[in-house]
């Protein structure tokens, strides 16, 4: 039943790892969007894919690379984490016809 | 550029209180307007939106008049409960703009019993 899902929920890691955050939908929905949001609850769009195609893609640091390999998922994947990575991160979806976006219950990533 | 500005929180109110979170934006066109709400440690969800001026959303109780005079998305709710303590995100999105939203900052709510 679940809508846009996330794993893991938590992740945990060392500076300097690599590590990769998944997202699926299973709405149809054609859209989806990585979003962080920092410890004092801003939130921040990162990518966002149509038809896993890439259309937004804000000033975020090249580590961090979205793969979306079909139009039902898209993949987070980020390089040589650092301490300023440590955020949780919401997947959304939307479908072309509507404004609402759906979010996952997000990722929360510590680097330690 | 696109902006949306909240009331800072947190806001702390007695159960059955009236409540008023401030959302005013900057846009160049004509905006839809969005309430967001995040419950502790779950993803946001939609709470209402409105489309063009002076339409009203509501759900659940809140309600929030797109006022484009004063470019504003005020959200309101007459008395609140215990379980509206939260996380509360005014956005808006442009059209044409890949469906991108921008949000505010966030509103913390606590209702006290």
């Amino acid at each position: 039943d679940t809508a846009v899902s996330q794993t893991p929920k938590y992740l945990v890691t060392q500076m300097g790892n690599d590590k990769s955050i998944k997202c699926e939908q299973n709405l149809g929905h054609d859209t989806m969007y990585w979003y962080k949001q920092d410890s004092k609850k801003f939130l921040k769009i990162m990518f966002s894919y149509n038809n896993k195609e890439l259309i937004i893609n804000e000033t975020v640091p090249n580590r961090f690379s979205p793969k979306s390999p079909d139009k039902a998922h898209l993949n987070l994947h980020i390089n040589s984490l650092e301490l300023g990575d440590s955020a949780v991160y919401f997947c959304a979806s939307t479908r072309q016809s509507t404004d609402t976006q759906y979010f996952g219950p997000g990722t929360r990533l510590t680097v330690l | 550029g696109n902006s949306v500005t909240q009331m800072e929180g947190p806001v702390t109110l007695s159960e059955e209180a009236f409540l008023t979170i401030n959302c005013t934006y900057t846009a160049t066109g004509y905006p839809s307007l969005f309430w967001y709400v995040q419950y502790p440690g779950e993803g946001l969800q939609l709470l209402l939106k409105a489309t063009k001026a002076d339409d009203k959303g509501s759900n659940k109780g809140f309600e929030a008049t797109y006022r484009k005079e004063t470019t504003s998305f005020h959200l309101e709710k007459g008395s609140v409960q215990v379980s509206d303590s939260a996380v509360y995100f005014c956005a808006l999105r442009l059209a044409g703009s890949a469906r991108q939203l921008t949000f505010g900052s966030g509103t913390q709510l606590t209702v006290l019993p």
